[in-house]
């Protein structure tokens, strides 16, 4: 069963304008959920994860357990945020490091 | 420091053939990851190593997968009787820090 759901395969905006990337999630238990990111010819990197509510290069994400949704927001985009997204979760189970599940991705560009 | 290398970074094989795919990770993470980039499909776990075991092996497609690491560090995947559906990158990953992984580059595997 999917675990991540990533709606849009591919996003555009111009630069400047407000960018929001989506994510839902089906998980019963308690799950860390990640956003992370690779640019043109790049290793996949964390961008960022939930529980530390940090922002990274301007983006945020808040994880709302009532929707089961982890969306990530930037107000203002940059043509360097170009890159594939990916929102993953992986499984809380104490110390175990678990498996990630990934979403498909969405291929974000954005436009002079 | 190093990051997570693997090699090699591009491998074209016949099909039929068998395959080794290599994973250096960072020195002293305890696990490592393998993953499976394909287009359209996103990132695809395969299997999981902690230490030298492999506690969750349930992402491997198939019985003609098979992974081994020794001495607590390198990982070899070996993909035998190659199929043109196993064209894809290849992703490592490891771990030391829990829920933070770091990504190899990958290898892009292509059956002819």
């Amino acid at each position: 069963a999917q675990r991540v759901t990533q709606p849009e395969k591919l996003l555009s905006v111009f630069k400047g304008a407000p960018v929001e990337l989506k994510c839902n999630y089906s998980y019963s238990g308690s799950p860390e959920l990640f956003w992370y990111v690779q640019y043109s010819r790049q290793r996949l990197q964390l961008l960022l994860r939930h529980i530390s509510r940090e922002s990274i290069k301007g983006f945020t994400a808040d994880l709302n357990k009532g929707e089961t949704s982890f969306h990530l927001k930037k107000p203002f985009a940059q043509e360097e945020d170009s890159a594939m997204y990916y929102c993953a979760l992986t499984e809380r189970r104490g110390s175990t490091l678990g498996r990630l599940y990934f979403g498909r991705g969405t291929q974000l560009t954005v436009w002079p | 420091g190093a990051g997570v290398s693997q090699s090699p970074s591009n491998k074209v094989t016949e099909k039929g053939k068998d395959v080794e795919l290599r994973c250096d990770p960072i020195s002293g993470h305890t696990a490592l990851y393998w993953y499976r980039q394909s287009l359209g499909q996103g990132l695809e776990f395969l299997i999981y190593f902690q230490g030298n075991s492999a506690p969750d092996k349930s992402g491997l497609p198939s019985d003609r997968f098979s992974a081994e690491r020794t001495g607590g560090s390198v990982s070899t995947l070996t993909i035998q009787r190659t199929q043109q559906e196993d064209s894809a990158v290849y992703l490592c990953a490891s771990s030391s820090v829990q829920f933070y992984r770091y990504f190899g580059p990958g290898t892009r595997l292509t059956v002819t």
